[in-house]
Parts: C-alpha cells; structure tokens; sequence
C-alpha cells in the first residue's frame, strides 16, 4: 500500500506570495491533519480534516488554511507569506475509525517551503 | 492549555544498552492518548508506542516500553537492546482532538 504522499517536496516563495502544498492520504484514510515543524517551534498542529470538514485546527493566523476533497486528499493554502512561515510542512493521514484520538498517524515526507 | 516537556534535548546510549526518554505533559483532561514518534534522519516520522490515558497497563512494542504515570504526569520511554537503527529524534505527544508534540529528543546510539 502506497503511503502518504506530498507534494511538491521543496518550495521556495518570496514575501506576499501564496503558495498551496498538497497531500495524498494512504488509501482508505478518512482524516488528514497537517503541521509545521521549525526549528525554533518545533512541531506544531495545524488542522485537521475528516470527510471534507475541518473537524480541529490549531493555533494558526487565518492566512493558513486547508481544504479536503472527497477522495480524502487535502490541499493546505498559505497566503502572504513571511519569513517566519519557512518550515517543513508536514501532512499525515489516518483512519479515523473514531474521535477518540487513538489512531496512530502515518506521516509523509515534508513540504520544505522556503520564503525569502 | 496542555503542554508536552522534553527535558532531555539530547541522549546517547552504547548499542545494546537500555536508554529511557523522559516526558511530562500538563493537562487538566482526564481522557486523552499518549504517543512516542521517532523522526530518523532524512526519513519520515513513524509511530513507536501508544497509550490510553484510562489504560493503567504499560504499553508495550517489542523492545520499546513506556512508565505511564498518570498522577504524575509522566511518560517515559524506555528502549532496551538499544540498536543503530534506533537513533533518531524522539516526540512524546499528546493528543486530546489535537496533537500536542514535545520539542523531541535526539537520540544517539554509539557502536
């Protein structure tokens, strides 16, 4: 089975840009979150969506948001961005049998955005 | 707000050897799950062990066990027969409908 997959694996924006990353869930995953991972604040939740809805969504500005589609893959928009925003963004998928928060979670490889 | 502390930014332990990871975490819930991920080098992020705060049991996987106390607070992880493989950076994390991960543990494993 394939596992999750994001795209692209580097980027690199300037200030003001928007940039919109993507990640494809493992097959059957109902619930993809995201996070960014920095150095200085280490890993941080984003949001998480199940079945096309925002079900949580961390501490984060509105310039970051996300969607999913109905064949469970999410894409995450970052708009205006800054300096500060550079980070490996993180994406992982579960099966979401339930709300408990038990599921272990399988990471993809990183979108490692760069704004200059 | 819930917080997840690792104390220990870095640790090294001889192949073969037992290492444990410490963690303490603040939280006023008293249902949530406690996790172990690694981060390898250049390699993506896989779960090690999992708990279930209700869940007085230690978990177990293989090699990998973790000393689950709730009063406390605490959740260590202890890796015995410590292998190359193992080096990598240690997240202990705490999820009650959001993920709430420690600033990790980098783990150094000496032949």
């Amino acid at each position: 089975k394939a596992g999750v997959t994001q795209t692209p694996r580097y980027l690199i924006k300037t200030r003001g840009q928007q940039v919109t990353l993507s990640c494809s869930p493992i097959s059957g995953h109902r619930s993809v979150s995201w996070y960014q991972q920095t150095p200085g604040q280490g890993l941080q939740f984003l949001f998480e969506y199940f079945s096309e809805t925002q079900r949580n969504k961390g501490n984060f500005p509105g310039r970051f948001s996300g969607r999913q589609f109905s064949n469970s893959r999410s894409e995450m928009n970052v708009s205006t961005l800054e300096l500060g925003d550079s980070a490996l963004y993180l994406c992982a998928s579960s099966l979401a049998r339930g709300t408990g928060g038990d599921d272990e979670q399988f990471f993809g490889p990183g979108t490692r955005l760069t704004v200059l | 707000a819930q917080t997840v502390t690792q104390s220990q930014p870095e640790m090294s332990v001889q192949e073969a050897e037992t290492v444990t990871l410490s963690c303490t975490y603040d939280t006023s819930e008293s249902d949530y799950y406690l996790f172990w991920y690694k981060q390898p080098p250049s390699r993506q992020m896989i779960l090690v062990i999992r708990q279930e705060a209700y869940k007085q049991q230690n978990a177990t996987e293989n090699r990998f066990s973790v000393n689950f106390q709730k009063a406390a607070k605490s959740f260590s992880l202890k890796i015995s027969d410590s292998q190359l493989g193992d080096a990598a950076m240690y997240f202990c994390v705490y999820n009650n409908n959001d993920m709430r991960f420690g600033a990790g543990t980098r783990l150094t494993v000496k032949p």
